[in-house]
């Protein structure tokens, strides 16, 4: 069964350094969403995207997140100024199709470290 | 108010027993989501519910639209069934641009741990 790839799995970067954060979606998948899950937290939602466009955004994805499909695979997350509050773990998510329904599947996570 | 509510929190059960998670959510959703976080992280969907009751093997989801509630029922529990088990509702909200697409409301989930 196809699945969305995340890499790296853990990524450890010191506070003030920009981290991008790595994503292939499901190949024919349409709709593309990240999330974040600070340690003993639930899951927050942070962005989606849809047609080469952010669709929404929580108050939580700032001037210092950003979201881009560089090509057909790749669905990224950068970080520029990362701050220790960024430590979590980063779900990438997509689905095929939004209005029937269909169910987001997601990725492993990569787990941030800021230090 | 949180958005998504679960309960219980937590659950201890004995392999073999029936078991419930309850999901109540306040705003107006076109669907509701049952995720399976197994210890390690990794999220798994489960379900993907707008009415009525699905079942896969021992698992069973039911959602009553009116009264903004969804349950899911394990049977038969096992030890592998021990994860966060997670409803994030799928709302459909507008933005200065129009419709937005697909964002999950996450609760805080309910941890469940079934013993040999």
């Amino acid at each position: 069964e196809p699945e969305v790839t995340q890499t790296p799995s853990h990524q450890v970067t010191q506070m003030g350094q920009e981290v991008i954060l790595r994503c292939v979606p499901i190949s024919n998948h349409l709709y593309f969403y990240w999330y974040r899950q600070i340690l003993g937290q639930k899951v927050e939602f942070l962005v989606s995207f849809y047609n080469n466009e952010i669709s929404e955004k929580s108050e939580i994805f700032d001037d210092q997140f950003s979201v881009e499909r560089p090509d057909g695979s790749n669905f990224t997350l950068k970080i520029r100024s990362t701050k220790l509050e960024d430590s979590a773990m980063y779900f990438c998510a997509s689905t095929t199709d939004f209005f029937s329904n269909q169910p987001q599947h997601f990725g492993d996570g990569t787990r941030l470290s800021i230090l | 108010k949180n958005e998504v509510e679960q309960s219980p929190q937590n659950l201890t059960a004995q392999e073999g027993e029936f078991i419930t998670i309850n999901c109540s959510y306040s705003v107006g959703i076109s669907a509701l989501h049952w995720l399976q976080q197994h210890p390690g992280g990794g999220i798994v969907s489960l379900f993907m519910l707008s009415s009525g009751k699905k079942k896969h093997g021992r698992l069973i989801a039911t959602i009553n639209i009116q009264e903004k509630h969804s349950s899911l029922h394990i049977t038969a529990s096992h030890p592998r069934d021990s994860a966060v088990y997670i409803c994030p509702v799928w709302g459909v909200a507008s933005n200065a641009g129009g419709t937005s697409y697909g964002k999950l409301t996450f609760g805080q989930g309910t941890i469940l741990t079934v013993h040999p």
